[in-house]
């Protein structure tokens, strides 16, 4: 199975500013088949189910605003909010949809500091 | 608008039976990959099964493979999980979920399952 290693497990980031979500699988994403990161990012609110932003590690989901990225290839991967808003209080999960069975990451918690 | 209505969930004690379904409505349902995924109280997510578009094809994670059997009907538009020798460790919020291809892009708001005596 494909270990997803997130860090860190929480972070506190001001109003404004950049908060960075690290992801670490425990082997390669990139299909040398199609060149694509089988990495996908989700937030999820308290009492809600988890909402996809992220796909093949830097498509941004349709409706998510612009201050979500994703970047990196292979094991290793980020999730940047760029600008954080109170909005965007929440728990954050990479995803791996390269082999079975499907694996999260522990999650990481962004907090207003 | 897209929908996925889990229903099923309850209280059942260890080594029990329960039967998990999710109606989808909003988008073509014959045309998505379907997933079960969970998440025990306080803790985070974890992916339990999913069934391609035809069912010709299920995966499941180990910890509940030869336990728990997940289907789908097509013409119900419907999604169910069939859990056997239920555990303590299974209770949780399962969550109905589908996408094109393994990404998940629609989720229900889940159905919380708790296995206990």
């Amino acid at each position: 199975d494909i270990v997803m290693t997130q860090s860190p497990d929480s972070l506190a980031v001001s109003l404004g500013e950049r908060a960075t979500v690290n992801c670490k699988s425990s082997q390669s994403l990139l299909s040398r088949s199609n060149n694509k990161n089988y990495l996908a990012w989700f937030q999820q609110k308290p009492r809600q189910p988890p909402k996809l932003l992220i796909y093949w590690a830097s498509t941004r989901e349709s409706g998510v605003p612009d201050r979500f990225s994703g970047s990196g290839s292979g094991t290793d991967f980020t999730l940047t909010i760029s600008g954080l808003q109170a909005e965007d209080v929440a728990v954050y999960y990479c995803q791996q949809y390269y082999s079975a069975p499907i694996t999260f990451g522990g999650g990481t918690k962004v907090e207003i500091k | 608008e897209v929908q996925l209505v889990e229903s099923g969930g309850g209280l059942v004690q260890p080594g029990g039976s329960l039967r998990l379904s999710c109606v989808g409505s909003g988008f073509t349902f014959s045309g998505y990959w379907m997933n079960w995924v969970r998440q025990a109280p306080g803790k985070g997510l974890e992916w339990v099964a999913n069934i391609k578009q035809d069912g010709s094809e299920k995966y499941y994670v180990d910890s509940v493979r030869g336990r728990f059997s997940i289907s789908r009907d097509n013409a119900e538009n419907s999604l169910h999980l069939q859990m056997d020798s239920l555990r303590v460790e299974d209770t949780a919020v399962y969550y109905c979920a589908g996408g094109s291809g393994w990404v998940i892009d629609r989720w229900g708001q889940g159905t919380l399952v708790t296995v206990s005596s």
